[in-house]
């Protein structure tokens, strides 16, 4: 079945560093969907990539969609201490079943 | 509070006790997804509902599980004979119809077998 492999599995920079997370799928993908995790939280949605080659931003948050439809990837710029938590990122296999990734930890030392 | 409600919220047995675990979704949303999550990883579809029909079950998924949607609106997850194996967040989540929709997850029901 199909895989989706984050990495880094965990990533501690200090407040005001950039970060990025990486995201690949075994297969293509029709869409790609992006959740943020906080210590002891459930996920919650942050955005939805279709199109190959998309470029969306939430703020200081850049998440891109790659041209073969298999990776993606979130940027954070300027981290804050806010930003704590686990992003994972998931793709339909088929139907609306989701597969996730194991997540990516990120702290935030202040 | 209109998102996604889970009950209990802990539940801890004795391995070979019967568990049942409740997902209340958002009102209009037509399907309800459960899902298992570990501890250091993402999580893992077990179960999806449109409306009250079960349309798809992993295939890892032990015949101890069961998931029921009667009249469309809460589901119930029952584990029968747990094991310790079966410690974990049991999440729900719920989406519209139609299409890729985002999916609003419940704040989980963290399930340790003894």
């Amino acid at each position: 079945g199909q895989q989706v492999m984050q990495i880094p599995q965990y990533q501690h920079v200090q407040e005001g560093e950039d970060f990025t997370t990486y995201c690949n799928s075994s297969t293509t993908l029709s869409n790609i969907q992006w959740y943020k995790q906080r210590p002891g939280g459930h996920p919650v949605f942050l955005i939805q990539l279709v199109k190959s080659g998309e470029v969306k931003k939430q703020k200081r948050l850049t998440f891109q969609f790659g041209e073969a439809k298999k990776n993606s990837s979130l940027h954070i710029t300027a981290t804050q201490t806010t930003d704590v938590g686990t992003y994972f990122c998931a793709g339909p296999e088929y139907g609306n079943k989701l597969v996730f990734g194991a997540g990516t930890i990120l702290r935030v030392k202040s | 509070d209109t998102g996604v409600s889970q009950d209990p919220r802990h539940k801890i047995t004795k391995r070979g006790q019967n568990v049942t675990f409740r997902c209340d979704p958002i009102s209009e949303h037509n399907r309800l997804y459960w899902y298992r999550q570990t501890l250091g990883q993402g999580p893992e579809f077990l179960t999806y509902f449109q409306n009250e029909a079960q349309l798809e079950k992993s295939r890892l998924l032990s015949d101890r599980f069961s998931a029921e949607r009667p009249k469309g609106s809460f589901s119930t997850l029952e584990i029968q004979r747990t094991e310790q194996g079966d410690s974990a967040m049991y999440l729900c989540a719920s989406s519209l119809d139609g299409g890729y929709n985002e999916q609003f997850f419940g704040p989980g029901t963290r399930l340790t077998v003894l």
